[in-house]
């Protein structure tokens, strides 16, 4: 069954460094999503990606935050600068729509530790 | 604004036993309703989703969620719990737009 891959699973840096986190979306999807799950919180959406563009982003996703999708199969979240608060699993999903009958499928989580 | 709410962080049951994880969701219109659950160190599996149609939703692994408008509510079911259901379950919804609003999640634990 087709699934969402992300690299690294654990991915640790200093405070003001820069991440790149990867995530392989399902081979036939179009719609691409980030989340992040701050440990013991609820998960977040943080922006949708749709023909090389953003469709949304939600407050979280400020200028330290960027998306890409620079090949036909990657679609990559780089935190520029990260910070403390940064820490946290970071899911990437696909979806092969949009709208009324969209269903998002989630990786397996890339858990961002900044020290 | 768009929300949901769980209720219960922490539920407990036998193995064998019935399960019910509540589930209430505010929104203008009927949203699109969605349960997830995550076992430790996996991401997020789709249990099963409502759209629109037959309020009663048949998911995987022998779960079911019942949409009740009147209640503003999606609770999560399943007749007889194994040990294997052990994980954390979210409740979420979507509007208008693909963003997911996902609910804090119960943590499910089953007891032998």
């Amino acid at each position: 069954e087709p699934e969402v891959t992300q690299t690294p699973s654990h991915q640790v840096t200093q405070m003001g460094q820069e991440v790149i986190l990867r995530c392989v979306p399902i081979s036939n999807h179009l719609y691409f999503y980030w989340y992040r799950q701050i440990l013991g919180q609820k998960v977040e959406f943080l922006v949708s990606f749709y023909n090389n563009e953003i469709s949304e982003k939600s407050e979280i996703f400020d200028d330290q935050f960027s998306v890409e999708r620079p090949d036909g199969s990657n679609f990559t979240l780089k935190i520029r600068s990260t910070k403390l608060e940064d820490s946290a699993m970071y899911f990437c999903a696909s979806s092969a729509n949009s709208g009324s009958y969209n269903e998002q499928f989630f990786g397996p989580g890339t858990r961002l530790t900044v020290l | 604004a768009q929300s949901v709410t769980q209720p219960d962080i922490h539920i407990t049951v036998s193995e064998g036993a019935s399960l019910e994880l509540r589930c209430n969701y505010s929104y203008g219109a009927t949203p699109y309703l969605f349960w997830y659950v995550q076992s430790p160190g996996q991401g997020l599996q789709l249990l099963l989703k409502y759209f629109s149609g037959d309020t009663l939703v048949q998911g995987i692994k022998g779960f079911e969620a019942e949409f009740k408008r009147s209640q503003s509510s999606f609770n999560l079911r399943k007749p007889s719990v194994h040990w294997s259901d052990a994980a954390e379950y979210f409740c979420a919804s979507k509007g208008n737009t693909d963003k997911l609003i996902f609910g804090t999640g119960t943590r499910l634990q089953v007891f032998p």
